[in-house]
């Protein structure tokens, strides 16, 4: 079992959808939580970072940490077409400690 | 925000041949910077952490000879793959986390498309 599991999609949505996505993980000690997103051929950019369980809310974006499932969620509403893009989770132990990454979900938007 | 620049974006080499690239904070210090591979439509695979001043620990299967990295200041860090073949071409990418020990997530390079031929 990998350490982070995250559905590739591809998910593809009309404009204006409420968009869900998911990642579990099986390391109990991960304890920051962080969703990326990547544009083709560039770097992974910070949208939400959230500590232990709990919700962080941020525009149209929601990220939501349920540790005692090992489960969380990044909802976006009023899904954009610009919001098309690569949606990677990750997460990380405690100290200075890298990102173990999900495999990222593609999401299209459709005008 | 913090920022880090990375160069080249991309290149092209030859087999055989030695690639270097260049991973720069801008506004803050890193000591630690974290290199990663990306194979087309895979997620991140972590290759070696490198703390400023001291040795990089390599992850399990990554050549340390072949992936040399350097991380000689607290602003700038290089990887170079030496003796490049063309299953070394992928899109490689650091990030960085700054000196205060911020909690936040880490701030990545915009990546560099390495292709071997």
């Amino acid at each position: 079992q990998k350490e982070v599991e995250q559905d590739p999609g591809p998910l593809s949505v009309p404009e204006g959808a409420i968009v869900s996505l998911n990642c579990t993980y099986s390391n109990s000690a991960f304890q920051y939580f962080m969703w990326y997103r990547q544009y083709s051929r560039k770097g992974p950019e910070l949208l939400m970072y959230t500590y232990s369980s709990g919700n962080k809310e941020d525009g149209r974006f929601t990220a939501q940490v349920d540790k005692s499932s090992k489960y969380i969620s990044l909802f976006i509403r009023d899904s954009q077409p610009s919001d098309s893009a690569t949606y990677l989770c990750a997460m990380r132990h405690s100290g200075n400690t890298p990102l173990v990454f999900g495999k990222g979900t593609r999401l299209s938007v459709i005008a | 925000g913090a920022v880090v620049s990375q160069h080249p974006s991309w290149v092209i080499c030859k087999s055989g041949t030695s690639v270097k690239i260049e991973c720069r904070s801008l506004d803050f210090q890193a000591t630690t910077m974290f290199w990663y591979r990306q194979f087309p439509k895979q997620s991140l695979m972590l290759m070696a952490t490198s703390n400023e001043g001291s040795k990089a620990t390599y992850e399990q299967g990554v050549e340390k000879d072949k992936f040399l990295i350097n991380h000689a200041s607290l602003t700038l860090s290089t990887l170079t793959v030496t003796s490049a073949h063309p299953e070394d071409s992928s899109f490689y990418i650091c990030s960085a986390r700054d000196a205060i020990g911020s909690t936040y997530g880490y701030t990545f390079g915009s990546g560099t498309r390495l292709t071997v031929v």
